[in-house]
């Protein structure tokens, strides 16, 4: 059973850059998507990205001039680097394991989620 | 961009059917899934590729997508069952999330 779990500050100062990792036990990272959603308090889920094993991204149009992914398949790992950051970006940040098949993705696993507060 | 449009909220009374909506131009036309998350946990998958329940999800819980409608059954709703219900497809390489749904068993 794979466990993905986030780690990183809780606290980033405005027009700071957040970074975030994923750890991802009891599976290998090869051969799948790895994604990063979000969600402000209170409100829905937002898809921020996914990299493949391989180091191929795709980004969220609202967020990609802001947000870089990374992978480090050597520490079974993943990244989230968000520039700029305002209060906006304030939410719980979770990693999740994607699956494709076909013309589709779904999040079959995800991390317990941590929240990043945007405050100075 | 592509968007996905559920209901705000849906009640249900114990044993009763429910049904959530999520509604998206051509949805039926790619797959969707649904995501279960209650207060202060993760989302769990219930539902993939329309209507497959992954391992673990009870039988009550059921898909279907048609046209521009896709739609989560509850079948003998439980009150476990209430919690926020969000629908995701994929269109163009890009995950789109609905903007969720609060179920209500009262």
């Amino acid at each position: 059973q794979v466990q993905l779990q986030e780690s990183g500050p809780g606290l980033v100062k405005p027009s700071e850059t957040l970074s975030l990792t994923c750890t991802v036990s009891g599976g290998s990272i090869s051969s799948f998507y790895w994604s990063w959603v979000r969600q402000p308090p209170g409100k829905g889920l937002e898809w921020i990205g996914y990299i493949y094993y391989s180091g191929t991204t795709n980004y969220n149009p609202s967020l990609k001039s802001r947000v870089t992914i990374s992978v480090d398949t050597s520490k079974n790992q993943f990244s989230l680097n968000v520039t700029s950051v305002t209060a906006a970006d304030t939410a719980v940040y979770y990693c999740a394991r994607n699956q494709e098949v076909g013309p589709t993705h779904y999040s079959d696993s995800w991390g317990q989620g941590t929240l990043v507060t945007v405050s100075s | 961009s592509y968007e996905l449009t559920q209901p705000p909220s849906v009640s249900v009374s114990p044993g009763q059917t429910a049904s959530i909506t999520c509604s998206g131009d051509k949805l039926g036309d790619k797959y969707a899934c649904w995501y279960q998350q209650k207060p202060g946990q993760s989302p769990v998958l219930v539902i993939y590729q329309d209507y497959k329940r992954p391992s673990g999800i009870p039988e009550r819980f059921s898909g279907s997508n048609s046209g521009n409608t896709a739609t989560l059954t509850i079948s003998g709703t439980q009150a476990m069952d209430e919690a926020d219900y969000y629908c995701q497809a994929w269109d163009s390489s890009i995950v789109i999330f609905g903007g969720g749904t609060k179920l209500t068993v009262l």
